[in-house]
């Protein structure tokens, strides 16, 4: 079975700063992805970036950026020029592609990010 | 295009009544999940459903069942609501079995007195 461990439960940054949210995760499996999913207080999930295991280059979508080590089996995100608006819990998951049972998430236990003006 | 919806958005059961959670998405996907998130846990697992006609266990399924009614439709049925049920219940939908994206619901709160 997979887990996944996110450590910081809080975390706070500066309005325009830069801040690492940290997750790690233990499998057996060589094929799977990553993700970070962002739930603000209206409590809808988000995507906000993803990354196959497979592809050594890191996943980027505008303000946000992985560092994946996959030898290490951390996945931690980036932010920068943090927004009021990025005020949100993370959550780190975990998904193996299975063919014929579906795909599953597992999802780490989360960090509140608080950016302060 | 509604996406994943789910009712009700709030609910307050008292112990040993039942209620059935409904979720319906209108992206045409073949899969479709029931999670639960308590404080401190993340999101876990309860049942899936792969393709119509199919489900299956996950993390913690015990206390609760499932009916994926069409391909639209995927419900979640508490026989007997206990307190370690109070959570909020999050339905999602993938397009196909190896589909890497899931689409998540707004939530049901539920609280079991």
């Amino acid at each position: 079975a997979q887990t996944v461990t996110q450590s910081q439960p809080e975390m706070s940054v500066q309005e325009a700063e830069t801040v690492t949210l940290s997750c790690t995760y233990d499998t057996s499996e060589s094929n799977y992805y990553l993700f970070w999913y962002k739930q603000p207080p209206s409590r809808q999930m988000i995507l906000v970036i993803r990354q196959e295991a497979y592809k050594q280059q890191n996943a980027t979508e505008n303000r946000f950026s992985v560092n994946f080590q996959k030898a290490a089996k951390s996945f931690s995100l980036k932010i920068s020029d943090s927004q009021l608006g990025d005020t949100a819990m993370y959550f780190c998951a975990f998904m193996k592609l299975y063919e014929t049972s579906g795909s599953r998430l597992t999802f780490g236990e989360g960090t509140q990010l608080t950016v302060n003006p | 295009n509604a996406g994943v919806t789910q009712t009700p958005k709030f609910q307050v059961l008292k112990t040993g009544q039942s209620m059935t959670l409904q979720c319906a998405q209108d992206m045409n996907h073949n899969s479709m999940y029931w999670y639960r998130q308590d404080p401190g846990m993340g999101l876990r697992l309860i049942y899936y459903s792969a393709s119509e006609g199919t489900t299956d266990k996950g993390e913690v399924p015990n206390g609760y069942n499932v009916s994926r009614l069409n391909k639209r439709e995927f419900s979640l049925r508490l026989e007997s609501a206990a307190p370690s049920q109070t959570s909020v219940y999050f339905c999602a939908s993938g397009y196909s079995l190896s589909s890497y994206e899931q689409y998540f619901g707004p939530g049901t709160r539920l609280t079991v007195t």
